[in-house]
């Protein structure tokens, strides 16, 4: 089982419409969660933290479900901008520090107008 | 002021040529990293080093060689290049979670 699976897409949406994707993780031991978004050609930026409880970021929501393990991300009235590829990241420590992040291959998102 | 920087940007060269790609963070960071992106675009961690001390190796081969002078510096060389090496590879910098990633080399191996 891969460490972090994502559904690569593509997922064509009309703009304006709501969208959400999923992540899964394997390592239960996993600390921290994010969710960072990455352009053609460009380098991966960090969109959000997500947490237990759960966390709000304008028309972004993340979800953490530690239980199942898996990750979301909810986008709201989506703008053409949005697309991008969406790449779920997880953080495992062990030892004396951070093993790095650990990427999902990310979901590829198309918002159309 | 770019936060981390890497050069070149662009790097073409014939296999069995030796490499080098540099990284610069003004951030102060504690750890620095070394990742690659392949044609499928999946980003997997090769290095990352810690107050100059080698944290993480992942199973890359011993053909790509970090080299971090100082803190704020960790250089990738890359002896006898193969086609398969040919990749984005990403230097990044992070303190207590926060990640910043350089904006790529994308080296093509011909």
């Amino acid at each position: 089982r891969k460490e972090v699976e994502q559904d690569p897409g593509p997922f064509n949406v009309p703009e304006g419409a709501t969208v959400a994707f999923n992540c899964t993780y394997s390592n239960s031991a996993s600390q921290s969660f994010f969710w960072y978004r990455q352009d053609c050609r460009k380098e991966p930026k960090l969109l959000m933290s997500v947490y237990s409880s759960g966390n709000e970021d304008g028309r972004f929501t993340a979800q953490l479900n530690r239980a199942s393990q898996y990750i979301s991300l909810l986008i709201r009235d989506s703008k053409l901008s949005d697309s991008a590829t969406y790449l779920c990241v997880v953080v495992g420590y062990s030892g004396g520090g951070a093993d790095g992040l650990t990427f999902g291959k990310g979901t590829h998102l198309i918002i159309q107008p | 002021d770019t936060a981390v920087s890497q050069t070149p940007k662009y790097l073409v060269t014939q296999m069995g040529n030796d490499k080098s790609i540099k990284c610069e963070q003004n951030l102060g960071h504690d750890t620095m990293y070394w990742y690659k992106q392949d044609s499928k675009k999946f980003l997997k961690i090769m290095f990352s080093y810690n107050n100059k001390e080698l944290i993480i190796n992942e199973t890359v081969p011993n053909r790509f060689s970090p080299k971090s002078p100082d803190k704020a510096h960790l250089n990738l060389h890359i002896n006898s290049l193969e086609l398969g090496d040919s990749a984005v590879y990403f230097c990044a910098s992070s303190r207590g979670g926060g990640y910043t990633f350089g904006s790529g080399t994308r080296l093509t191996v011909v």
